[in-house]
């Protein structure tokens, strides 16, 4: 079965610093994959996806996320941390069936200190 | 934009006692799911819908059941409230609906917390 595991449970960093989130997933058929970001007391909003074409992918609030097949991940950066960027990121996968089921990662809590 | 609501924020229950929650999409999608949320545990699938009246089990289906009577409307019933189903509730949707495209990612609501003393 696919499964999706995100290095850290949680992530701190300084504003301004890089931000590098985690993401692999098992399937040996490249799958779809999204990032959820989740601010608190809120519901999941998608951050970026990646379905076919180009493997670098450019979200909002100035993420990115590339596809690498060989290695099985989809770990999403942000160049510059900002305080706003605190939250809950998720990483999820598709194989593209008709009903859209997705299975997400466990989560990774991003900090950012002043 | 997708709008999916969700009937309450918060929700506090008697162990026991018999529990809707209701969640409302206005996007024509074919799909709607819910999930529940724990703390370590990620985001787990309950049900989900790819039409009305058509219902799947996900992962944890024991102690809940839904209902699709119209296309916008998915509802997660629990027939007995436990304290073990104290977590908070995310309603999804996705599919082309009225955009006519495959989108594949899923919209959610902004959750119910449930609290079952």
């Amino acid at each position: 079965a696919q499964s999706v595991t995100q290095l850290g449970s949680h992530v701190s960093v300084s504003e301004g610093a890089l931000v590098l989130l985690r993401c692999n997933y098992s399937s040996s058929v490249p799958p779809y994959l999204f990032w959820y970001v989740q601010y608190p007391n809120q519901g999941l909003q998608l951050l970026l996806k990646y379905t076919t074409g180009a493997t670098l992918v450019k979200g909002i609030n100035g993420f990115e996320a590339e596809f690498k097949k060989s290695e099985h991940s989809y770990h999403l950066t942000k160049p510059s941390a900002h305080m706003s960027d605190a939250a809950e990121y998720f990483c999820a996968v598709s194989e593209g069936t008709s009903y859209d089921k997705v299975i997400f990662g466990p989560g990774t809590s991003l900090s950012v200190i002043p | 934009d997708v709008k999916v609501t969700q009937s309450s924020r918060y929700l506090v229950k008697r162990t026991g006692e018999k529990v809707f929650l209701e969640c409302v999409q206005d996007m024509d999608h074919e799909n709607m799911f819910w999930y529940r949320q724990d703390p370590g545990l990620g985001l787990r699938l309950i049900y989900f819908s790819y039409d009305v009246k058509m219902k799947e089990k996900g992962d944890i289906p024991e102690g809940y059941s839904v209902s699709r009577e119209k296309k916008e409307r998915f509802s997660l019933i629990l027939e007995s409230a436990s304290t073990n189903q104290t977590s908070m509730y995310l309603c999804a949707s996705s599919g082309p609906g009225l955009a006519a495209l495959p989108a594949y990612e899923q919209y959610f609501g902004p959750g119910t917390r449930l609290t079952v003393t």
